[in-house]
């Protein structure tokens, strides 16, 4: 069973202040990683698709890295605005997926003004 | 507006009912998904679609049968449901496996 764990389940930040959060994936048959942001009340929202081991992504104040190796991505908010407020979700791809992306249970941020 | 859209949003039935759920893509993409969200649970995908064709079926049951006529509608058709199948039902788009997926609002389905 192949098993994609979020950590924390939950974040209170500081507005102001930079976070960051880590995704734990198989290390084994690596095809890609994909993180997404979902605020409350709306869809999910892609935010990266990481395929390279070493890779590093940024939009905006958000990036994320990946270790295909020891099987973790960290993604980093830097300087936390109320708007970085959601879940945010990882979800792993093997080679051998056929489609089927396996979801982390997410990690929620809420950002205190 | 992410170019999924879903109807209804909204959807009370009894266990008895037969009601179907409807997935539009406008982003000419060529795959497209049907997911579960329960409460403090990950998505749990139910079935695949790859040009019209179905790719994946994740051991749902058979109470829950999909349809997808062209590669830009989507439908899940419900019948005899449970209380337990409850939940936020999401439909997704995708270029292909290896591209981000676009998501729809979802609709969020009550069980009585």
């Amino acid at each position: 069973i192949l098993n994609v764990e979020q950590s924390p389940q939950s974040l209170h930040v500081q507005e102001g202040d930079s976070t960051n959060f880590t995704c734990s994936f198989p290390s084994s048959n690596f095809y890609a990683l994909h993180w997404y942001r979902w605020e409350t009340a709306k869809s999910p929202e892609a935010l990266f698709v990481m395929t390279l081991n070493g890779d590093e992504k940024k939009k905006g104040r958000i990036s994320a890295t990946l270790n295909t190796k020891e099987g973790y991505s960290y993604l980093y908010i830097k300087g936390s605005q109320p708007e970085d407020s959601a879940t945010y979700l990882c979800a792993f791809a093997g080679l051998d997926s056929n489609y089927q992306l396996i979801w982390g249970a997410g990690t929620k941020l809420i950002i205190k003004p | 507006e992410t170019g999924v859209t879903q109807t209804p949003r909204h959807l009370v039935m009894g266990m008895t009912n037969k009601k179907s759920l409807k997935c539009e893509q406008h982003l000419g993409h060529n795959a497209m998904y049907w997911y579960k969200q329960s409460a403090k649970k990950p998505l749990e995908l139910m079935f695949v679609y790859s040009l019209e064709e179905r790719v994946e079926n994740n051991s749902v049951p058979s109470r829950f049968s999909p349809e997808c006529p062209n590669s830009s509608h989507l439908f899940l058709h419900l019948h005899t449901l449970q209380p337990e199948d409850s939940a936020l039902y999401l439909c997704a788009s995708s270029q292909d496996s290896t591209y981000e997926q676009y998501f729809g609002p979802g609709t969020r389905l009550t069980v009585t």
